[in-house]
């Protein structure tokens, strides 16, 4: 089955710890997406890559890195410098030409103490 | 003001139902218009896209879109109760690569 996966579901850090996010896609999608969504907010995005070894900051990318070496990933590292880093993290994937159409990982929970 | 307002309810019906679910937009250049539904801890599920104005209809939901007054709307026939989640409108321009940006969502309750 294509889909996106996203690894692990919940996560729990300590507070000034580093943690990186997994999400896989055997769509053949060529772009990639990270967002973050809050109780009363909207889906907001962090980073996207159209294409390997590229990405772009999204609206909100302070305190985040992603990498894009292979089509079929884009981790996402949370760092220490993002101030408030407890949020539910999903990961989409669309075709370069169709970024209408994305479609979403399972999500990970982060939470950080 | 946001460029996408939605009421994030919550909305109880009782199963069989008509639901109706509207989102306003405030900028003219989106193009495309998009209906997830999110079920409880889980990714959003894209439902349907339309492009431009006019109805499109995907079994039981139907999606509508009036540009003039820039809002949208997804009705649901026959409600049940395993509808009952989250539903994200979503709004995207045309031409390359464009964000897309999300309502904040409406939880719907259909109740047996």
């Amino acid at each position: 089955d294509g889909g996106i996966t996203q690894s692990p579901k919940y996560l729990f850090r300590k507070e000034g710890q580093n943690v990186t996010l997994s999400c896989e896609q055997n769509l053949n999608h060529d772009a990639m997406y990270w967002y973050r969504q809050d109780p009363g907010q909207g889906l907001r995005l962090i980073y996207y890559s159209q294409i390997v070894n590229d990405f772009q900051k999204g609206d909100i990318a302070e305190g985040y890195s992603v990498s894009r070496e292979k089509k079929e990933s884009f981790p996402l590292t949370v760092t220490s410098a993002q101030k408030n880093p407890t949020a539910f993290y999903l990961c989409a994937s669309s075709g370069q030409s169709s970024s209408y159409e994305q479609y979403f990982g399972p999500g990970t929970r982060l939470t950080v103490t | 003001q946001k460029e996408v307002e939605q009421d994030p309810g919550p909305l109880s019906v009782p199963e069989g139902a008509i639901v109706s679910l509207n989102c306003t937009y405030s900028n003219s250049a989106f193009q495309y218009f998009m209906w997830y539904r999110q079920y409880s801890r889980k990714g959003p599920e894209l439902l349907m896209y339309t492009y431009s104005s006019g109805n499109k209809e995907d079994g039981r939901f139907t999606a509508q879109v009036d540009k003039s007054s820039k809002y949208i709307s997804l009705f649901i026939r026959d409600s049940q109760p395993s509808d009952s989640a989250t539903y994200l409108c979503a709004m995207h321009k045309s031409g390359g690569y464009q964000k897309v940006t999300f309502g904040i969502g409406t939880k719907l309750q259909v109740i047996p």
